[in-house]
């Protein structure tokens, strides 16, 4: 069955920091992978997307993610993270075919210390 | 473009109560979702439609949850009769390929539901 795991329910970083959300999926075919961002209060907002080329996948609010096969993994970066950041993170995966579903990893809250 | 729009922004009710939740979707697309984000259960997706047109509802919890889309700009969820358990914020999203799964879906604000 397809699954994504967020391993890391919370987190805090400084501000000015770098950052790493984890992301771990299971799914049988090629993956189609996503990471959203949820302010507080707000609906969720594409931070990037992959589904095929180039496995280092560049986002808004300079986020980036790399796709590794062989670790099923999808973590996402930021090299210095902004106060604005603070918000949840949602992994999410997709697949082939044309379904649309997306299976929704439960989430990692950012808090960003000044 | 205004986005994906929902209301209300907030429902409070009492068990029992029937709840209807709208959406109106991104003009031009032509898939919807609606989700239940708890908690407990984080983020579900609880039936999508490509053209107006239920294709998988195998998320819905049980039968006092029912969904609708009877045009392309406006879809209902509606909860009958309510109970304290289906408290939640539920999000309407939607993309514009017929539930191709490489597109972006687009969420609303949420409705937050709180049943007394």
């Amino acid at each position: 069955a397809q699954s994504v795991t967020q391993p890391d329910i919370h987190i805090t970083v400084s501000e000015g920091a770098s950052l790493e959300l984890r992301c771990n999926y299971s799914y049988g075919a090629t993956p189609y992978l996503f990471w959203y961002v949820q302010s507080p209060g707000q609906g969720l907002q594409l931070l990037l997307k992959y589904f095929s080329g180039d496995t280092l996948v560049q986002g808004i609010k300079g986020f980036e993610a790399e796709f590794k096969r062989s670790q099923s993994s999808f973590n996402l970066r930021k090299p210095s993270v902004h106060w604005s950041d603070a918000a949840e993170y949602f992994c999410a995966v997709g697949g082939s075919g044309n379904t649309g579903k997306l299976i929704f990893g439960q989430g990692t809250t950012l808090q960003v210390k000044p | 473009d205004a986005g994906v729009i929902q209301s209300p922004r907030h429902e409070v009710t009492e068990m029992g109560q029937e709840v209807t939740l709208r959406c109106k979707p991104i003009s031009g697309h032509n898939s919807l979702f609606w989700y239940r984000q708890t908690m407990m259960r984080g983020l579900e997706l609880l039936i999508y439609f490509n053209n107006n047109v239920p294709i998988d509802d195998s998320g819905m919890p049980e039968d006092r949850f029912s969904a609708k889309m009877p045009n392309a700009s406006f879809s209902t969820l509606k909860i009958q009769p309510s109970e304290p358990r289906d408290s939640a914020v539920y999000f309407c999203a939607s993309n514009k390929g017929l539930a191709s799964s490489t597109d972006t879906q687009y969420f609303g604000p949420g409705t937050r539901l709180t049943v007394l």
